[in-house]
């Protein structure tokens, strides 16, 4: 299993971009790149999946370098609701693959 | 359309006892999980299930069973409560097989103390 390794906190200001780097120098072939966000008391929620160059949706963006060692999450102008951890996994679509993290505690501030 | 649906919310144990929690999904999800997550650490997978009458342990299997009679039901069972079992417990079922479309579903978790 590839392991990740990201920042343990952060913090921002509501109305910036924050960009969360998570490291992959393992990831195998077959591996795609997944992005969860927690609250607290609820269950993570995925954000976006992406397996190589850039993916967006409404949410977020996810770049992924050409060797694929490590990706970064982009969320566009944050607001305070956007406080939470966020997990970066790696892996196959195999269930037992989802190894979560301690993950990025972001804290967005007014 | 509930997604997944886990019961109960909260739960206090003796030391010794046993119980059920219970999860349930009504999206024909093949593949479902169970996870704890212990204060400011990430999920851990404890059993998985790739489909009715199949399961397996993930990493921290010791101390809890599972079955899966349906494809929409999960339960995982603590077989003598411990201390070290208190937890806040969750339950995924994920769209197995859809490349890069695969995504997990959580239910709200199941908050145990044991005593």
């Amino acid at each position: 299993l590839a392991k990740t390794t990201q920042p343990i906190s952060m913090d921002s200001y509501e109305g910036q971009e924050v960009n969360i780097t998570c490291s992959h120098n393992n990831i195998a072939t077959n591996d795609y790149i997944t992005w969860y966000q927690q609250f607290p008391s609820q269950g993570p929620r995925f954000i976006i999946q992406g397996y190589k160059t850039k993916v967006t949706n409404e949410v977020a963006s996810l770049f992924i370098p050409a060797d694929r060692k490590s990706s970064t999450l982009s969320l566009p102008r944050v607001s305070l609701s956007d406080t939470a951890v966020y997990y970066c996994l790696v892996g196959d679509e195999r269930i037992n693959d989802m190894r979560f993290g301690a993950g990025t505690r972001l804290t967005v501030k007014p | 359309n509930a997604g997944v649906t886990q019961t109960p919310k909260f739960q206090v144990l003796k030391t010794g006892q046993s119980m059920t929690l219970q999860c349930a999904q009504d999206m024909n999800h093949e593949y479902m999980s169970w996870y704890r997550q212990d204060p400011g650490m990430g999920l851990r997978l404890i059993h998985y299930s790739v489909g009715a009458g199949i399961t397996d342990q993930g990493e921290v299997p010791n101390g809890y069973n599972v079955s899966r009679s349906t494809t929409e039901d999960f339960p995982l069972r603590l077989l003598s409560a411990a201390p070290s079992q208190t937890s806040v417990y969750f339950c995924a079922s994920t769209n197995q097989g859809q490349g890069l479309n695969t995504e997990a579903f959580f239910g709200q978790g199941t908050r145990l103390t044991v005593v």
